[in-house]
């Protein structure tokens, strides 16, 4: 059973950082595309980054670039969103989420989803 | 970056009904759409992808059509565990966009 478990999030005061992890399990994790999804409270959902399966590849969006870095660790099947220079607009719940790979593709959908960690500015 | 428009934004329907939500692109992404489901409080769930195809354990009522930058979802007979918020994603590069999301609420 696929399972993702997203950790690290919290309270920060704006300009702060704070380091999020995805542990995974069920699959070949160094296999698949792996990204961070975001909703604010009452809001829609916004991606924020994604990472090759080797994590030689990295992916922004406009809004984070600059700000945070993704990576990933496949001997501990883990994934991670380094966010630094945090604003106000960042709060948000941070999904990891896994690409579904079902077939060749130019980007990337996501078949399983963690629970979600809060991120929220302390102002 | 491309633009995902969703329509309506909320909609009002009852158990049987057929719904359809429409996703439009602001330009050509080819098929390389997904919708998926959201209840308060969840994680989204992964309805379709590449535009109409279902994905596995979803429901035959769900279905998905379109091409270039018109898109719909099609709820046949809708069921009480249907009524949620809808999103369309387009991953026609890796800079994925959704859409503002469809509230399908009890009419």
């Amino acid at each position: 059973e696929v399972q993702l478990v997203e950790s690290g999030g919290g309270l920060v005061q704006p300009g702060g950082s704070l380091r999020l992890s995805c542990a995974a399990s069920g699959f070949p994790f160094s296999d698949y595309v792996m990204s961070w999804v975001r909703q604010a409270p009452g809001k829609g959902l916004e991606w924020v980054s994604a990472i090759s399966g080797s994590g030689g590849g990295t992916y922004y969006a406009d809004s984070v670039k600059g700000r945070f870095i993704i990576s990933r660790d496949n001997s501990k099947k883990s994934m991670y969103l380094q966010m630094n220079s945090l604003r106000a607009e960042d709060t948000a719940v941070y999904y990891c989420a896994k690409d579904s790979g079902r077939i060749p593709a130019p980007g990337i959908n996501f078949d399983y989803w963690g629970q979600g960690t809060l991120v929220t500015d302390s102002s | 970056d491309i633009q995902m428009t969703q329509s309506p934004s909320t909609l009002s329907a009852s158990v049987g009904d057929r719904v359809t939500i429409t996703c439009r692109a602001s330009q050509s992404i080819s098929t390389w759409l997904a919708w998926y489901q959201q209840k308060p409080g969840k994680a989204p769930k992964l309805l379709i992808y590449k535009a109409s195809s279902l994905e596995s354990g979803v429901p035959l009522r769900f279905s998905g059509s379109g091409s270039g930058t018109e898109f719909t979802l099609t709820i046949s007979s809708l069921q009480p565990d249907d009524f949620a918020t809808y999103y369309c994603q387009q991953y026609n590069s890796y800079r994925i966009t959704f859409g503002q999301g469809t509230r399908l609420e009890i009419k």
